[in-house]
């Protein structure tokens, strides 16, 4: 699987925007980029995805490099329930078993500062 | 129903006892999966079922079993764990992907389990 790296942590103000980088230098052209947040003691929550477009949903905006190599997650007013692990996860859509695997990396984690 | 459902939420079992798991949704997602996270560790997964059939098992010991009896349950059976084993179990639903769609996963909040 194409692996992605994030920084291990950042900070962040309230009602300020956050964006959170992700490198993918590997990305195939079947990969998706999608993002996904673990609030504590929850499960990860889907937040978004994108293939090359840049993408906009209720929750974040999704910010892809024109060679795909990079991407950015966009919260456009961190709160303090925005504070989580959020993982950036390449997902190969190409025929295979390996379409149903999800592998998570290590994240960042976001501390929002009220 | 959006949600996927898991039961029990807090489990306490001993190295000899058998205990399961079980995992619920109603989204009508053919596939399921279970996955392992230890703690400030991402999650692993674990196994995956695709229209009811185990299509991957990343070489998880035998003493976890998994069973999907219809297209809305998953249960994950435990028997002679071991301490190292204590982590929090995740289970999630998705589309199976055939169509042109990348949907995305629903998780569930875990079952934190603990062997003693």
């Amino acid at each position: 699987d194409a692996k992605t790296t994030q920084p291990n942590s950042m900070e962040s103000n309230e009602e300020e925007p956050v964006h959170l980088p992700c490198n993918h230098s590997t990305i195939s052209g079947t990969d998706y980029i999608h993002w996904y947040r673990q609030l504590p003691s929850q499960g990860p929550e889907y937040v978004i995805h994108g293939l090359t477009s840049n993408v906009n949903n209720r929750m974040a905006s999704l910010a892809i490099a024109e060679d795909r190599k990079s991407s950015t997650l966009i919260l456009h007013r961190a709160t303090l329930r925005d504070a989580a692990v959020y993982y950036c996860i390449l997902r190969d859509v190409s025929s295979g078993g390996s379409n149903y695997k999800l592998t998570f990396g290590k994240g960042t984690l976001l501390t929002v500062n009220p | 129903d959006t949600e996927v459902t898991q039961t029990p939420k807090h489990l306490v079992m001993g190295m000899t006892n058998k205990k399961s798991l079980k995992c619920e949704q109603h989204m009508g997602h053919r596939a399921m999966y279970w996955y392992k996270q230890k703690a400030k560790k991402p999650p692993e997964l674990m196994f995956v079922y695709s229209y009811e059939k185990l299509s991957i098992n990343e070489s998880v010991p035998s003493r976890f079993s998994p069973e999907c009896p219809n297209s809305s349950l998953l249960n994950l059976h435990l028997h002679a764990l071991q301490p190292e084993d204590s982590a929090l179990y995740l289970c999630a639903s998705s589309q199976v992907i055939r169509t042109t769609h990348n949907y995305g996963y629903t998780f569930g909040s875990g079952t934190r389990l603990t062997v003693v």
